[in-house]
């Protein structure tokens, strides 16, 4: 069963601007990741986010947290036609458990 | 670095068949963990090994089995195909029991007839 839940399932935008998805899960966690997928190949992690911490940034990414609504946004910030992909998120709910990930969401970054 | 690497690539079998997948994970990884991708959902998780042992069992059929040999690679055999096997399977390493990060490979595309 999926626990994450991503929103929008597609979204389309132009190079430049910024894209946000949103990720709700239902059970309490341990940390939350996101991944992409190029063109259903291999998953690339990008950021991980602990349950106690509330914002993290990587690059042109930034991941909040927010436990007591149980949901996550990744914004990527002046996207790049590369940019496209599907986006997951994925729920652990210790250290040594496996992920569950949601459907994804569908970016297609257009130059 | 090499990272995790899978074989085959793509793999077309019929109902009834019997597959095996392999996976080699990334160099001093000693956790490998298992998925299946079904076209348009997210992973589903399959099995997870350390050190030789299953150490996970998500919600798949007993037609699915798995092991992970002393140089920590690893094979997923299924057995009696059904169309809706037809999926993507990836597999993911990580260092050691407990470490967050995972890393994917490339996947073997299956396809069920």
């Amino acid at each position: 069963s999926q626990q994450g839940e991503e929103d929008p399932q597609a979204l389309s935008i132009q190079e430049g601007e910024n894209a946000t998805m949103n990720c709700s899960y239902k059970t309490s966690i341990n940390n939350l990741q996101w991944y992409r997928q190029n063109s259903g190949r291999g998953l690339v992690h990008l950021i991980l986010i602990r349950s106690n911490e509330r914002e993290k940034h990587s690059g042109r990414l930034r991941v909040t947290l927010d436990t007591s609504k149980k949901s996550s946004s990744l914004l990527i910030t002046a996207s790049r036609a590369a940019d496209t992909a599907s986006y997951f998120c994925a729920t652990q709910r210790s250290g040594n458990t496996p992920l569950v990930f949601g459907k994804g969401t569908r970016l297609s970054v257009i130059a | 670095d090499a990272g995790v690497t899978q074989s085959p690539t793509h793999l077309i079998k019929t109902r009834g068949q019997q597959v095996t997948l392999r996976c080699s994970p990334i160099s001093g990884h000693k956790s490998v963990s298992w998925y299946q991708q079904v076209l348009g959902q997210g992973p589903q998780f399959i099995f997870q090994y350390y050190e030789k042992e299953e150490r996970g069992r998500g919600n798949f059929p007993d037609r699915f089995s798995a092991r992970q040999f002393p140089n920590y690679s690893s094979e997923l055999n299924v057995n009696a195909l059904l169309l809706g096997d037809s999926a993507l399977y990836l597999c993911a390493s990580s260092l050691i029991l407990g470490y967050n990060e995972q890393f994917f490979g490339p996947g073997t595309r299956l396809t069920v007839l």
